[in-house]
């Protein structure tokens, strides 16, 4: 199973919801990632979790909540977002994060569609 | 500060002829280099990547290669086929910090049968 596996594809939600975008990896990768891409822009890096323990924030606002609840499955909590946070949503997995230089290939999943209105 | 490059938002070829991609850094540190390509509506899907040891990696139809002294890595396809048409990304990362890549823009490779 060489899949990133992400859930749901498309996300309508309202400024006071609160949902949850969830990612799944069987690839035995220890290393987890979220990233946003807006439209015509390249994938922006918002955590990284390594050995299920958030290893990075990219100064990502608090209304985004990340959970690693095992090491195959990466959850990204949403609450209060704004218009401004619709965008598509990656989840990917690598071997590592650091080490060897090939553990660090990233394999993404498709994405969430997330329109906040 | 941008510091992954890719000049071109978007490249024409037919097929059967070889397309080349390329893309520019500015940060030194890196040493480690991957390309991915992108339908829309999908994710990433990883392609090849190179090592600042090496200067050339092949596979298949696809090969990197890297100038370390121009600080410019190019990804070339050959033969190019319509299935290739996608967006191509760049992207870079350093020893210490292998987990994070930096993305450039994007080319859009179009392959006109």
């Amino acid at each position: 199973d060489t899949e990133v596996t992400q859930t749901p594809k498309h996300l309508v939600m309202g400024m006071t919801n609160k949902k949850s975008l969830k990612c799944e990896q069987h690839m035995g990768h220890r290393a987890m990632y979220w990233y946003k891409q807006k439209a015509k822009k390249p994938p922006e890096l918002m955590f990284v979790y390594s050995y299920e323990k958030l290893s990075i924030n990219e100064s990502v606002p608090s209304r985004f909540s990340p959970e690693c609840p095992n090491s195959s499955l990466l959850n990204l909590h949403l609450h209060a977002l704004q218009p401004e946070d619709s965008a598509l949503y990656l989840c990917a997995s690598s071997q590592q994060a650091g080490g060897h230089l090939s553990y660090n290939e990233q394999f993404f999943g498709p994405g969430t569609r997330l329109t906040v209105l | 500060d941008q510091q992954v490059k890719q000049n071109s938002p978007s490249l024409s070829v037919q097929e059967g002829r070889i397309s080349i991609l390329n893309c520019d850094y500015t940060n030194s540190m890196f040493d480690y280099f991957l390309w991915y390509k992108k339908y829309p509506a999908e994710g990433p899907t990883f392609l090849i990547s190179i090592s600042s040891i090496k200067d050339k990696n092949e596979d298949g139809r696809f090969t990197v290669f890297l100038n370390k002294s121009a600080k410019h890595l190019s990804l070339h396809i050959v033969p190019s086929q319509p299935g290739d048409s996608a967006v191509y990304f760049c992207a870079a990362s350093f020893g210490g910090s292998n987990y994070k890549l930096t993305f450039g823009k994007g080319t859009l490779l179009t392959v006109n049968p």
